[in-house]
């Protein structure tokens, strides 16, 4: 068990640059979640996974947001034209979905600053 | 929609102390909830847990208990060491299991 990774730890972008970041979730989980974190403030939900379908979107996360999970492994977050207010840890999660309250596992998260 | 309530920070005690850390929550049914730490330069980590009412959570010393008649999830430690200091996340999970997270305490423990 390697834990959850995520690729970049650290990104620095310019304003209106697209970013998209990787997640690998341990391997015989179901779920995998995304969110993001901004300084003093716990995590906040973006959306999640089970297996390959995306079942839940949260309002935080705008148009130019888009996640995907194509094969039911690894996930990527796609900001387009990102601005200064995308600045912000965004941590992945995965949990196997158990019929009941899962255990969430988090990633180092990947840290983005928008210039 | 759901909501978490810490109580403000920082928090910063001496070695031995008793520590509280106060937690309330708000959601429709009954979620589960979590504490989950932060050490210094390493991600979140689940701390405890509970699921359901009256249930006790407890791991490292600390425990928490589900109140439902008061809808909190109090964190406490009878002894706290210097290896304690971290960021404190209480969170509360619904059916679905996405969790909504408080603002986190930072708690800082002196020798």
């Amino acid at each position: 068990d390697t834990g959850v990774s995520q690729d970049p730890r650290h990104k620095i972008t310019k304003r209106g640059q697209n970013v998209t970041f990787r997640c690998d979730p341990i391997s015989e989980h179901n779920r995998l979640y995304w969110y993001r974190q901004t300084l003093g403030q716990g995590p906040e939900f973006l959306t999640y996974f089970q297996n390959e379908a995306q079942l839940e979107k949260s309002r935080l996360l705008s148009d130019r947001f888009s996640a995907e999970r194509p094969k039911g492994s690894f996930s990527t977050l796609e900001i387009q034209r990102t601005e200064q207010g995308d600045s912000a840890m965004y941590l992945c999660a995965s949990s196997l979905a158990s019929g009941g309250p899962d255990t969430q596992y988090f990633g180092p998260g990947t840290r983005l600053t928008v210039l | 929609g759901n909501s978490v309530t810490q109580m403000e920070g920082p928090v910063t005690l001496s070695e031995e102390a008793f520590l509280t850390i106060n937690c309330t929550y708000t959601a429709t049914g009954y979620p589960s909830l979590f504490w989950y730490v932060q050490y210094p330069g390493e991600g979140l980590q689940l701390l405890l847990k509970a699921t359901k009412a009256d249930d006790k959570g407890s791991n490292k010393g600390f425990e928490a208990t589900y109140r439902k008649e008061t809808t909190s999830f109090h964190l406490e430690k009878g002894s706290v060491q210097v290896s304690d200091s971290a960021v404190y996340f209480c969170a509360s999970g619904g059916a679905n299991s996405k969790l909504t997270f408080g603002k986190g305490i930072t708690l800082s423990v002196r020798p």
